[in-house]
């Protein structure tokens, strides 16, 4: 099963680009690259998923590089209330669900 | 038009007790999930159902036991609750059995036993 490592915690401010990297080394070929939010005393909120390339929806953009062993999520111009924790999960066809340890980010004025 | 909907809210309950959280979906999905979040924060999937049949089944302890009457509801009762059992609790779906599918969380369950 493929396990994720990202930032414990990042720091930014309103209007700049935040960009969060998870590594995931022993990812499989059918594996998808999928980040969630999660906002305090809420369950997670789907952002992006990607396989490769580029994927930019309009929340975000997800960066994959050729190997695939590692992925980039991209907030572009973070405001106040992107203020939360930042899960980067691996899942498979098989449907092993693991969810990193997360990314707080905290966004200040 | 809750799409994902726990309850209760808010559990506070007795070591020893049995209880139930209770998590419905309309979004017309075939497949549900239990997911458990400690302090730490840490998430873990516990459970998931298909049409009414487990597919997924964590290392979770024999007094965790779901119930799914039908695929759009999917219970989790617990016995003989122990300290450890806090965390917050979240019910989840997707379109198609585990897979790639986006999952929709609820808006999660804090139990707390004292």
């Amino acid at each position: 099963l493929a396990k994720t490592t990202q930032p414990i915690s990042m720091d930014s401010y309103e209007g700049q680009e935040v960009n969060i990297t998870c590594s995931h080394n022993n990812i499989a070929t059918n594996d998808y690259i999928t980040w969630y939010q999660q906002f305090p005393s809420q369950g997670p909120r789907f952002i992006i998923q990607g396989y490769k390339t580029k994927v930019t929806n309009e929340v975000a953009s997800l960066f994959i590089p050729a190997d695939r062993k590692s992925s980039t999520l991209s907030l572009p111009r973070v405001s106040l209330s992107d203020t939360a924790v930042y899960y980067c999960l691996v899942v498979g066809s098989q449907g092993n669900l693991i969810f990193g340890k997360g990314t707080k980010l905290s966004v200040k004025p | 038009d809750t799409a994902v909907s726990q309850t209760p809210k808010y559990l506070v309950t007795q070591m020893g007790n049995d209880k139930s959280i209770k998590c419905e979906q309309n979004l017309g999905h075939d497949t549900m999930y239990w997911y458990k979040q400690d302090s730490k924060k840490f998430l873990k999937i516990m459970f998931s159902y298909n049409n009414k049949e487990l597919i997924i089944n964590e290392t979770v302890p024999n007094r965790f036991s779901p119930k799914s009457p039908d695929k759009a509801h999917l219970n989790l009762h617990i016995n003989s609750l122990e300290l450890g059992d806090s965390a917050v609790y979240f019910c989840a779906s997707s379109f198609r059995a585990p897979s790639t599918d986006t999952q929709y969380f609820g808006p999660g369950t804090r139990l707390t036993v004292l």
